[in-house]
């Protein structure tokens, strides 16, 4: 079967650092993405990892571990403006489909 | 460049009448999908496209239908709605199957009574 898990929520301080994981197990894997979608809107791209290893954009960075079935995505120097829920999606084998996780809400207070 | 548009934004419908969402997209994109989103479940794809004149099933495909006569445009119809179609839609489209994101509508909030 296909799944995708990711941690529901996680709250985390302004100025620090949070990991978000997920796991997961498709049939077939072309990429891994990382979304992110405040309340109300639609999802935003912010990275994808199709070979093993980091990412870094910025203050985000993703990394994947493909014979683990592991993504990371790491935001650094948080600002509350990192609200938000971030999705990890899975990009099948083929490409026509992408399989999503439940999203992981990050709160970030003061 | 508007992207990629849906109308209309909200809906309210009676359990057994019909509608039809319209995703339109100005980027010459190839491929387009219709996600369905509801709380704790994430999004799930219920029909996508290839190209202009093709379309397929994705995981929740029952009860809906979907065209795409032209190439930017991707209609998707409830012949029947039923409350358990009451949810938050979105088309996204993508140009390539490599490293390309793909980019969502604003989506429309659906509520079938």
């Amino acid at each position: 079967g296909q799944n995708i898990d990711q941690p529901t929520e996680m709250t985390a301080t302004e100025g620090a650092i949070v990991q978000i994981n997920c796991t997961y197990q498709t049939s077939g894997f072309n990429g891994l993405f990382w979304y992110q979608q405040h309340a109300g809107e639609a999802p935003t791209f912010l990275s994808y990892n199709v070979l093993d290893g980091l990412e870094e954009k910025g203050r985000f960075s993703s990394f994947l571990s493909r014979s683990k079935g592991y993504s990371y995505l790491l935001l650094k120097e948080l600002q509350m403006k990192d609200s938000a829920s971030y999705l990890c999606a899975v990009r099948s084998t083929g490409g026509f489909k992408t399989i999503f996780g439940a999203g992981t809400r990050l709160f970030v207070k003061a | 460049n508007a992207g990629v548009t849906q109308t209309p934004k909200f809906r309210v419908l009676k359990t057994g009448q019909s509608m039809t969402l319209l995703c339109a997209q100005d980027m010459n994109h190839e491929y387009m999908y219709w996600y369905r989103q509801d709380p704790g479940m994430g999004l799930r794809l219920i029909h996508y496209s290839v190209g202009e004149g093709t379309t397929a099933k994705g995981e929740v495909p029952d009860g809906y239908n979907v065209s795409r006569l032209k190439k930017q445009n991707f209609l998707l119809g409830l012949e029947s709605a039923a409350p358990s179609q009451t949810s938050v839609y979105f088309c996204a489209s993508t140009s390539r199957l490599g490293g390309d994101t793909q980019y969502f509508g604003p989506g429309t909030r659906l509520t079938v009574l």
